[in-house]
């Protein structure tokens, strides 16, 4: 069974230092992607960051990057230098090729202190 | 620009009455999913189609119901049968058929409140 888990319900950072949201998933197929969005209050989607499972480095946009270990099934998101604007519910999420279906963690709720 | 549309932004209804929610996009996608979120909570999948007039159930299905008659629209239907319909409802598409599946883009949500 495909599984997305994100442990930290939520975490504080100060403001201009770096944060690591954990993201651990299970699945047997050999083809998938993983996903982190970003849900600010208002309750939009934004798309932040893509891995996809043969790809051999690390994902990067930006002020983010997600730390894929595939041998311990792990898609970390890194932020750096965070802004008060980073406050918000961040998801993890998994798709594989085998069904289209996107699974999505029960979210880390950030707080980016001034 | 391309996007997905969800409207209305905010729906009241009284306990009883059927309500449909719209979600149109202009990506030309050929997946579209709706999702279900309660305060605090992740995301958990209604409904979802890979292709025009062909949908599947999702993990929350009972109390909705959806149509994909056109491949720019997936409306979803939530039904006097949904228990505990007030949530916050987002509609999302794909694409579909690429070796490693891509990301979803999300429309901005519809908050629906029954009482």
């Amino acid at each position: 069974a495909q599984k997305i888990t994100q442990t930290q319900p939520g975490m504080f950072v100060q403001e201009k230092e770096a944060v690591t949201l954990d993201c651990t998933y299970d699945t047997s197929d050999p083809s998938y992607g993983l996903f982190w969005y970003k849900q600010p209050s208002s309750g939009e989607m934004i798309f932040l960051i893509y891995q996809g499972s043969y790809d051999q480095q690390n994902a990067t946009e930006g002020r983010y990057s997600l730390n894929f270990q595939k041998a311990r099934k792990s898609a970390n998101l890194v932020i750096s230098a965070s802004q008060l604007g980073d406050s918000a519910m961040y998801f993890c999420a998994m798709s594989t090729s085998g069904t289209y279906k996107y699974i999505f963690g029960t979210g880390t709720r950030l707080k980016v202190l001034a | 620009d391309g996007g997905i549309t969800q409207s209305p932004k905010y729906l009241f209804r009284k306990e009883g009455q059927n309500v449909t929610l719209s979600c149109e996009q202009n990506l030309n996608h050929d997946a579209m999913y709706w999702y279900r979120q309660d305060p605090g909570q992740g995301l958990r999948l209604i409904y979802y189609s890979q292709i025009v007039n062909d949908f599947q159930k999702g993990d929350i299905a009972e109390g909705y119901s959806v149509s994909r008659e056109k491949k720019e629209s997936f409306p979803l239907t939530v039904t006097s049968a949904q228990k505990n319909p007030t949530a916050f409802y987002l509609c999302a598409s794909s694409i579909v058929g690429s070796p490693i599946p891509y990301e979803q883009y999300f429309g901005p949500g519809t908050r629906l409140t029954v009482t």
